[in-house]
């Protein structure tokens, strides 16, 4: 596709699931992004990769938190035992090169709700 | 820490008329500095970047941005408000090793009546 398209858009799930959130960014960017944002909030960041690999993951909130991007293109999201306040819309972005290079092509999102 | 405070929370300006939004930012060194826009089921879309060089800063859609260092301000304006600019606005700053990790404030959601 053209833009960068995450799945599912919407994901309902009980305290204590697990969840995966998957990302396809655009074709030939080297960087991806994974943003959270809550009603009322700017995104707030949570990992950068570049490449396969993660190069800033200092803004995964705790351990419950993982994502991985194996071939350098598609990325998962997951969330182990999931809480009512990991309740967000889960953004992914990505661009050619870098943020302070490059535009951040941000996806629609996926909108998690734990009940 | 690097932080990002947009102080209004929701704007409504009559279509034709002149728009301001304000954005102060708190970073140590020269910061990269963005403004994104938001519309209802659509992606966070690039509107303008500053990195160095001229403080006032062109982006699409009619939409400009000036660096004020002694201010710690990075204000979006435009001349001439459309119905179709109704969104939210969110201004970055880029932090990290890099400016990789956009740091974003809370947004301006823009209202505008006709």
């Amino acid at each position: 596709g053209a833009g960068v398209s995450q799945t599912p858009s919407n994901k309902v799930t009980e305290k204590g699931k697990y969840v995966e959130l998957r990302c396809d960014p655009i074709s030939g960017h080297t960087a991806l992004y994974w943003y959270r944002q809550s009603l009322g909030q700017g995104p707030e960041f949570l990992i950068y990769f570049q490449g396969t690999g993660a190069a800033d993951d200092s803004g995964l909130p705790n351990d419950r938190f993982f994502a991985v991007r194996p071939e350098g293109s598609v990325s998962t999201l997951k969330i182990q035992r999931t809480e009512r306040g990991d309740s967000a819309v889960y953004l992914c972005a990505s661009s050619l090169t870098s943020a302070t290079t490059g535009e951040l092509f941000f996806g629609e999102g996926s909108r998690l709700t734990v009940l | 820490a690097q932080s990002v405070t947009q102080p209004d929370i929701h704007i409504t300006v009559s279509e034709g008329a002149s728009l301001e939004l304000r954005c102060n930012y708190s970073y140590g060194a020269t910061p990269y500095l963005f403004w994104y826009v938001q519309s209802p089921g659509q992606g966070l879309q690039l509107l303008l970047k500053y990195f160095s060089g001229d403080t006032l800063v062109q982006g699409i859609k009619g939409f400009e941005a000036e660096f004020k260092r002694s201010q710690s301000s990075f204000n979006l304006r435009k001349p001439s408000v459309h119905w179709s600019d109704a969104a939210e606005y969110f201004c970055a700053v880029g932090a990290g090793s890099g400016g990789n990790k956009l740091v974003f404030g809370a947004g301006t959601i823009l209202r505008v009546k006709s």
